[in-house]
């Protein structure tokens, strides 16, 4: 079991907006402002989408938006495209002991209709 | 720009230890801030964080794998080496080094590794 909660699956049809949620606790997601989002496609490295929470990288779609609320945080991707899926990972820093430094969620598989 | 690539065994018994290489260029470990991690991904499973090491040698490490794994840097060879101690079939798994600044945003290719008599 993932230190950071998310939904098994998502899907939505193109041209349609999906939001990917990743639930912690006041010793990760809630006390820091350090979640990042990666997109994985089948047989290939983890890309980061989102970076302190709704930041983007160079390069990275204005589809995709990050925010947070409490001990949770949300990746929305609007205007979907068949090349967004792919199985979508939260991770944040953690001041836990028992977790370490960082910690990653269960991984969103994202299917396009 | 900043690659990073995962070198190491294919294939460990149970009870060896194992080592990989992360060999990277576009940065250097001496800069303050920057670190290189390492996380694995079980065949069809999520990740998993594993260590983390800083310009300055800070070591960080999983809680859980504690006891089994050392992370080292050779700042000069802009290698970053993890070892892992007593392998078992369930630490089969894609093993990828990452550039951290503060989250993982450059990753290696991932060097799948399996634990198998």
């Amino acid at each position: 079991q993932s230190a950071l909660t998310q939904p098994a699956s998502v899907s939505g049809s193109p041209g349609q907006s999906i939001t990917i949620s990743c639930t912690g606790t006041s010793s990760d997601v809630g006390g820091y402002n350090y979640v990042s989002w990666y997109q994985q496609h089948p047989g290939k490295a983890p890309k980061l989408m989102i970076y302190d929470v709704s930041n983007r990288p160079s390069g990275v779609s204005n589809r995709f938006s990050g925010s947070k609320s409490g001990n949770t945080a949300s990746l929305t991707i609007s205007g979907l495209q068949a090349e967004d899926e792919a199985d979508y990972y939260c991770s944040s820093y953690t001041s836990s002991s028992t977790l370490g430094n960082w910690v990653f969620g269960g991984g969103t598989k994202l299917t396009v209709l | 720009q900043i690659t990073l690539k995962e070198s190491g065994p294919t294939l460990v018994k149970p009870t060896q230890t194992l080592t990989l290489t992360c060999t990277f260029s576009g940065f250097s470990l001496s800069t303050s801030g920057v670190g290189v991690g390492w996380i694995r991904q079980p065949p069809g499973k999520a990740l998993e964080w594993l260590a983390l090491i800083y310009w300055n040698d800070d070591k960080r490490y999983s809680p859980s794998l504690k006891s089994r794994l050392t992370i080292t840097k050779d700042t000069s060879k802009n290698q970053v080496v993890l070892t892992m101690t007593n392998m078992d079939p369930v630490d089969t798994a894609t093993y990828y080094c990452a550039h951290n600044r503060g989250d993982f945003d450059y990753w290696g290719q991932g060097t799948l590794v399996t634990v198998s008599s």
